[in-house]
């Protein structure tokens, strides 16, 4: 089966640095997308990677490591208004996305 | 703007009832879909729509239905078939390609009498 997995929630302080992971087993690969999810509103789109490395955007940057399954996301000085999910996404071998459950991030003072 | 609005917000449904929930989008996207997301739960596809007049069954499309009969509207039905409809509803549209995301409205919540 089709799996993807991020850990449930995180907590961070305002000003650091945090790391989330994302490990996948899909049927293909057609590209990872991140998306950020604030509570009962729409996910958005953050980033998109395909190739082997790290995109950076900002204050967040993604990886990829297709021969491990493995993505992560990394925010940096970290603002209170980044509390939110966390979502991570695998297009497959049919260009469906199969979504994992969200990483909800806690950002304290 | 460019957006996708979703129609209505909330939305409550009595038992044995069929609802409709609205989905329009000015971006001229060709590809629109439905998700359903629950608490803990990755979203999972209900139907999705590459072409006008075309649409495909996702992995949970039972007790739902789908129209497009045009570009810019994809409105979803929960039927009554539907035995346990209570989520947060998310239409989203795209353009071609594999490398372009998918753009979400705000969602509808539907919850049951």
């Amino acid at each position: 089966g089709q799996n993807i997995d991020q850990p449930t929630e995180m907590t961070a302080t305002e000003g650091a640095i945090v790391q989330i992971n994302c490990t996948y087993q899909t049927s293909g690969f057609n590209g990872l997308f991140w998306y950020q999810q604030h509570a009962g509103e729409a996910p958005t789109f953050l980033s998109y990677n395909v190739l082997d490395g790290l995109e950076e955007k900002g204050r967040f940057s993604s990886f990829l490591s297709r021969s491990k399954g493995y993505s992560y996301l990394l925010l940096k000085e970290l603002q209170m208004k980044d509390s939110a999910s966390y979502l991570c996404a695998v297009m497959d071998s049919n260009y469906q996305l199969i979504w994992g459950a969200g990483t909800k991030l806690i950002i304290k003072p | 703007d460019g957006g996708i609005t979703q129609s209505p917000k909330y939305l409550f449904r009595k038992e044995g009832q069929n609802v409709t929930l609205s989905c329009e989008q000015n971006l001229n996207h060709d590809a629109m879909y439905w998700y359903r997301q629950d608490p803990g739960q990755g979203l999972r596809l209900i139907y999705y729509s590459q072409i006008v007049n075309d649409f495909q069954k996702g992995d949970i499309a039972e007790g739902y239905s789908v129209s497009r009969e045009k570009k810019e509207s994809f409105p979803l039905t929960v039927t009554s078939a539907q035995k346990n409809p209570t989520a947060f509803y998310l239409c989203a549209s795209s353009s071609q390609g594999e490398s372009q995301p998918q753009h979400f409205g705000d969602g509808t919540r539907l919850s049951i009498l």
